[in-house]
């Protein structure tokens, strides 16, 4: 059974750093392309980042570009996200979600629960 | 402001039919498919179509979609109060390696 778990989020102030966890079971996380996508308190929801596969390829929306960085540990079957130099802009419930798929077709078919970041003075 | 166009709320009384819109805008992000997801309250999002018309397995056929290029639209039929979620599309660039969701579409069965 696929299955993301997030952890990681909390209150953290302006400035400060955070480091997101999404550990995957039920399937190995380097044979997809992996995304973080946050959703702000009663918005929709935004893509962050993504991974490719073969780990070789990542990409930022621009408004966290230089600020965030997705990773992953594969012994671990886990992914990251390191946010840096936090905004209260940043303030959302951030899901991991896995692609299938080929990139013209695909999708994101499994989503995390979601863990909370609060950036708050 | 997302490059994928959904209205605010839609709303339709239960047994109905109602449709839900997401239209590219003039950029060329997103030449792939569309995929369609529903996000219950205070639920993650979920798959419900993907490859613009394609239901993965348990999604039941009172759900269906479209695509013609420049717009897609999900429908879903048979409406019932447990349909009441929110309705995101979403497409992926990868000739960006970036990806768009539309603004999210609220649906109300009256």
């Amino acid at each position: 059974q696929v299955q993301l778990v997030e952890s990681g989020g909390g209150v953290v102030q302006p400035g400060r750093s955070l480091r997101l966890s999404c550990a995957a079971s039920g399937f190995t996380l380097s044979r997809h392309g992996m995304h973080w996508v946050r959703q702000a308190p009663g918005k929709g929801l935004e893509w962050v980042t993504y991974m490719s596969s073969d780990g070789i390829t990542q990409n930022y929306i621009d408004s966290v570009k230089g600020r965030f960085t997705i990773s992953r540990d594969s012994s671990r079957n886990t992914l990251f996200l390191q946010m840096n130099s936090l905004r209260a802009e940043d303030t959302a419930v951030y899901f991991c979600a896995r692609f299938s798929g080929s990139d013209r077709s695909g999708s994101w078919d499994s989503w995390g629960q979601g863990t909370l970041v609060t950036v708050s003075a | 402001q997302s490059v994928l166009t959904q209205p605010p709320s839609v709303s339709a009384a239960p047994g109905q039919k109602v449709t839900i819109s997401c239209s590219r805008g003039s950029s060329n992000f997103g030449q792939n498919s569309v995929s369609w997801y529903q996000q219950l309250p205070g639920t993650t999002p979920k798959l419900l179509i993907y490859d613009d018309d394609k239901r993965p397995s348990g999604i039941p056929d009172r759900f269906s979609a479209s695509s013609s290029g420049t717009s897609a639209t999900l429908g879903i039929a048979g409406l019932q109060t447990a349909d009441e979620a929110d309705y995101y599309c979403g497409t992926w660039d990868s000739s960006l390696s970036a990806a768009v969701f539309g603004g999210g579409t609220k649906l109300t069965v009256l």
